[in-house]
């Protein structure tokens, strides 16, 4: 299994262009989610998804859409980049979306400048 | 509200001498608690997890935690650095998210500690 796979590796846009960021698993997990890791802050979740066709908005959506056609796939996209969209993107998937027990696999990340 | 304190940026330690890096956490109800580690331009890595019983957890690479109740914390332990662990470790501790449509949990992140072991 390749686990959790992510493109581009890195990537610069100019401000209020738009991207997608692409993320995509193997291990037929249920649950994925987005976040962004920024110095001293963590990570947060921008979005998340419990099965295909069902996504939702974590705590920092804005300025991110996502969508889940497929189990394997999901995308994240940039409608209008700007400079506070700077940041390390980092993909992840378990199993299912509930249970304490459940570890999340992460994607080796995306790193975005905006500039 | 739940969160996870990592109150130290940096940790330094000789090769071969142990190594702590702390983590404190405040939830309500059980806490689960999960560490992972980020090696330079790489994605993050489970190391383990406590979600019950033993309040030691071992995990991957030699490494350890001891879960303390009492005192709300989730400290990582190797007996005898590598350099090779040099990297940044994250602690975080799953969260309740209930949200409009979807009752869901997500992992809420400590600010992570780098760890730096010198031969």
């Amino acid at each position: 299994n390749a686990g959790v796979t992510q493109t581009p590796k890195f990537q610069v846009l100019k401000t209020g262009q738009s991207m997608t960021l692409q993320c995509a698993q193997d291990m037929n997990h249920e649950y994925m989610s987005w976040y962004r890791q920024d110095p001293g802050m963590g990570l947060r979740l921008i979005h998340y998804s419990v099965g295909a066709g069902i996504t939702d908005q974590g705590e920092v959506p804005n300025g991110y859409n996502v969508s889940r056609s497929t189990t394997e796939d999901f995308p994240l996209r940039l409608l209008s980049a700007a400079p506070s969209q700077t940041s390390v993107y980092f993909c992840a998937s378990s199993r299912t979306s509930g249970g304490p027990g459940e570890t999340q696999y992460f994607g080796p990340g995306t790193r975005l400048l905006v500039l | 509200a739940q969160s996870v304190a990592q109150p130290e940026d940096q940790v330094n330690v000789a090769e071969g001498n142990p190594l702590t890096v702390k983590c404190t956490y405040s939830v309500s109800g059980n806490p689960y608690l999960f560490w992972y580690v980020q090696y330079p331009n790489r994605g993050l890595q489970f190391l383990l997890k406590y979600i019950t019983g033993d309040n030691l957890v071992k995990g991957s690479y030699g490494f350890e935690a001891e879960f303390n109740k009492s005192q709300t914390s989730f400290h990582l332990k190797k007996p005898s650095a590598l350099v090779s662990d040099s990297a940044l470790y994250f602690c975080a501790v799953r969260g309740e998210w209930v949200l409009r449509a979807y009752n869901t949990d997500k992992l809420i992140f400590g600010t992570g500690t780098r760890l730096q072991v010198f031969p």
